[in-house]
């Protein structure tokens, strides 16, 4: 089956430093990435659609200045989330289509943030 | 009102039982569906995907959609401790994005 990696599993930082988040997908291609973002006991909420080879599209509210994707090859996108402070203390998830359209999604294990 | 509606839970149930999972949505446009399990601390796992009405078995899994309804379930037979986790319906009409329920805790009881 489609599997998508994700790095670090968790990651503590203080506040106001940048910390990067790896989302790979390892036996597919993927043109298109989506990052969540998930509260304790809450549903996911979608952050931002990374597109390979051009800018990244952010939902409504999420500051593309503060979480910065980028998706440089077709197995590999990245989420920066800059100058971090305790409110982006968070569970960050990726997540990739193993084929286009409207195929499943699979999911990374997920990035546990604590921001100090 | 919420596009997904999905009962929180918990749910609670002994070792065995069959288990009823639902969502049900407003959005006439969603044609795919699908059911996540989230261990914790974990991303979601893909369980089932269905297009449109109709059944699905995977083993002791069963997806239904009846879309005339607006309704669709997932159910667990022979229940086991390992089954325990939550469950996220999610559903999309198309555009790549993904809507999601709010996730069910489920708890199997040995």
């Amino acid at each position: 089956g489609a599997v998508v990696s994700q790095h670090p599993s968790r990651v503590i930082c203080k506040s106001g430093t940048s910390v990067k988040i790896e989302c790979r997908s390892l036996d597919f291609q993927a043109t298109t990435m989506f990052w969540y973002r998930q509260f304790p006991k809450q549903s996911l909420m979608l952050m931002a659609t990374s597109n390979e080879g051009s800018k990244a599209t952010y939902e409504q509210g999420v500051e593309k200045d503060k979480f910065l994707i980028n998706h440089a090859s077709l197995t590999l996108s990245t989420l920066t989330v800059t100058s971090a402070h305790p409110e982006d203390s968070s569970f960050y998830i990726c997540s990739a289509r193993a084929q286009g359209g409207n195929s499943p999604l699979h999911f990374g294990n997920g990035t546990r943030l604590t921001v100090t | 009102q919420k596009e997904v509606e999905q009962d929180p839970g918990p749910l609670s149930v002994p070792e065995g039982a069959i288990v009823s999972l639902n969502c049900t949505y407003s959005n006439s446009a969603f044609q795919y569906f699908m059911w996540y399990r989230q261990y914790s601390r974990k991303g979601p796992e893909l369980l089932m995907y269905t297009y449109s009405s109709g059944n699905k078995e995977d083993g002791r899994f069963t997806a239904q959609v009846d879309k005339s309804s607006k309704y669709i379930s997932l159910f667990i037979r022979d229940s086991q401790p390992s089954d325990s986790a939550t469950y996220l319906c999610a559903m999309t009409g198309g555009n790549e994005k993904l809507t999601f329920g709010t996730g069910t805790r489920l708890t199997i009881i040995p």
